[in-house]
C-alpha cells in the first residue's frame, strides 16, 4: 500500500531534551516536507525536501532541523523543544518534478510541558 | 496578511445541495492550486489540484480558477453527509506550499 509513515504518533516530553520525529514513504517521492498545524493558524511548512542532500526552509524552520540522507526518510529533529513547539505535524511526500500534489502521513501530536 | 485566505466557516448547507467555497492568494507568481479535505483527527487528503485558468470537474467536485483575480473556487455538488469536513485551499509557488485556514463544511442530513 502506497503511504507515508510517521513515528511516533503521539509524544510527550520535557523542554529541552531532544527528539526526532520519523518520517518514510514507500512511493519513490522525490519531494517531502513537513508542516506543523495549530488551530486558528492552519498549516505552515517547517522544511522542504527537493531530492535526497537538497532541503530548504518553509515558513516557520526555526527551531527545527531536517535531514534527507536517503530518498525514502525525512525526519524532523527538535534539538531543544519549547512548549511552542507542542503541535500536530504532518509530513508530505509527492513526486517533484513539477507536480506538486502532495500526499500526507497520519501525524504526530506533539506536547512539549 | 496571510498568503492564502479563505472565506471564513462554518458553512452549512442540507443535503443534496452545492456547496461553494472561495479562496484567494496574494502571491502573483503561485503556480498551482489545490484543494483537500480534512476529517476532524485526520490528515489531509488531496482532493482537487489546479494548475490553469478554467473549470477543472471531478465526479462531484469543480475547481475553479481565474489568475488574474488571484481566485481558487471549489464546487461540491450534491452534498452528501460525508463531505462534511474541513476544506484547505493551497497555493504552490515551486516547493513552498501555503494553505489556507481552512472552511468547515457541514452537510445536514
Amino acid at each position: 500500500e502506497a503511504q507515508v509513515t510517521q513515528n511516533p504518533r503521539y509524544l510527550i516530553t520535557v523542554t529541552g531534551k531532544k527528539l526526532t520525529v520519523t518520517c518514510s514513504q514507500n512511493m519513490n517521492h522525490e519531494y517531502m516536507s513537513w508542516y506543523r498545524q495549530d488551530p486558528g493558524l492552519g498549516l505552515r511548512q517547517i522544511y522542504y525536501s527537493m531530492n535526497v542532500e537538497v532541503t530548504d526552509k518553509g515558513d516557520v524552520p526555526e527551531g527545527y532541523k531536517v535531514s534527507r540522507k536517503e530518498k525514502r526518510n525525512f525526519p524532523l529533529i527538535l534539538e531543544s523543544p519549547s512548549p511552542n513547539q507542542t503541535s500536530l505535524y504532518f509530513c508530505a511526500s509527492g513526486v517533484g518534478g513539477g507536480r506538486y500534489e502532495q500526499y500526507f502521513g497520519p501525524g504526530t501530536r506533539l506536547t512539549v510541558t | 496578511q496571510k498568503e492564502v485566505e479563505q472565506n471564513s466557516g462554518p458553512l452549512s448547507v442540507p443535503e443534496g445541495a452545492i456547496a461553494s467555497l472561495n479562496c484567494t492568494y496574494s502571491d502573483r507568481v503561485s503556480q498551482s492550486f489545490f484543494w483537500y479535505r480534512q476529517y476532524s483527527g485526520k490528515s489531509p487528503e488531496l482532493i482537487m489540484s489546479i494548475y490553469s485558468n478554467g473549470d477543472k470537474e471531478d465526479g462531484r467536485f469543480t475547481a475553479q480558477l481565474n489568475k488574474a483575480s488571484q481566485y481558487v473556487s471549489l464546487l461540491i455538488r450534491d452534498s452528501q453527509p460525508s463531505d462534511s469536513a474541513t476544506y484547505l485551499c493551497a497555493a504552490s509557488n515551486d516547493y513552498k506550499l501555503s494553505f489556507g485556514a481552512g472552511t468547515t463544511v457541514t452537510v445536514r442530513a
